[in-house]
């Protein structure tokens, strides 16, 4: 599976859209994006994925660039409960289906 | 409600004992996954399985081990082997195939701490 990069840590107020990049710069025609986030000492919850198109549903959008080789997860009005680490993650659908994790994006929503 | 299900939440063990961590869904997925977290770490895959009855390793199976007896009961057990075995565990599950995406979904996990 391709290698991410996402900052460690941003802020965002309440309200104001929150933007996460990642970087996946070796992704394969084959893999997709993930995005999932973790609230301290829960288990990760699955946001969005997408393979080259851009993704929308109910929590967020995923804008995925042409050459594939980064994306970003909009938060489209952040809430103090949209506190969590966000990890990007890219992976092959299949082929044992393993998902592997960085360290991810420390996203601090303030008033 | 369709979920996964970890227990215990709260686990402590002596050193040198086994303990077992259960992982239950009713999901009706066929692939089931543990991964263990280090505070301020990313997740780490032990083991996984993607059908009942055969189960693969993952990067950090040593000390571990895991059972697939049926398609919604993945167990944990975390031996007297594992040198450093207070952590965050965290079970998972998805269906299997290459079809868009297949989604891996979590459980709430269980703290192990070592006494």
């Amino acid at each position: 599976d391709a290698k991410t990069t996402q900052p460690p840590s941003m802020d965002c107020a309440e309200g104001r859209a929150a933007n996460l990049p990642c970087n996946h710069s070796t992704i394969s025609g084959n893999e997709y994006v993930y995005w999932y986030r973790q609230i301290h000492s829960q288990g990760p919850q699955y946001i969005i994925h997408g393979l080259k198109n851009n993704e929308t549903n109910e929590m967020a959008s995923l804008i995925i660039t042409e050459d594939r080789k980064s994306s970003t997860l909009i938060l489209p009005h952040a809430t103090l409960r949209d506190t969590a680490v966000y990890y990007c993650i890219v992976r092959v659908a299949g082929g044992g289906n393993k998902l592997t994790f960085g360290t991810g994006t420390q996203l601090k929503v303030e008033l | 409600d369709g979920g996964i299900t970890q227990s215990p939440k709260y686990l402590f063990r002596k050193e040198g004992q086994n303990v077992t961590l259960s992982c239950e869904q009713n999901l009706n997925h066929d692939a089931m996954y543990w991964y263990r977290q280090d505070p301020g770490q990313g997740l780490r895959l032990i083991y996984y399985s993607q059908i009942v009855n055969d189960f693969q390793k993952g990067d950090i199976a040593e000390g571990y081990s895991v059972s697939r007896e049926k398609k919604e009961s993945f167990p944990l057990t975390v031996t007297s082997a594992q040198k450093n075995p207070t952590a965050f565990y965290l079970c998972a599950s998805s269906l299997r195939g290459r079809s868009s995406g297949n989604t891996i979904y979590f459980g709430e996990g269980s703290w192990l701490t070592v006494v």
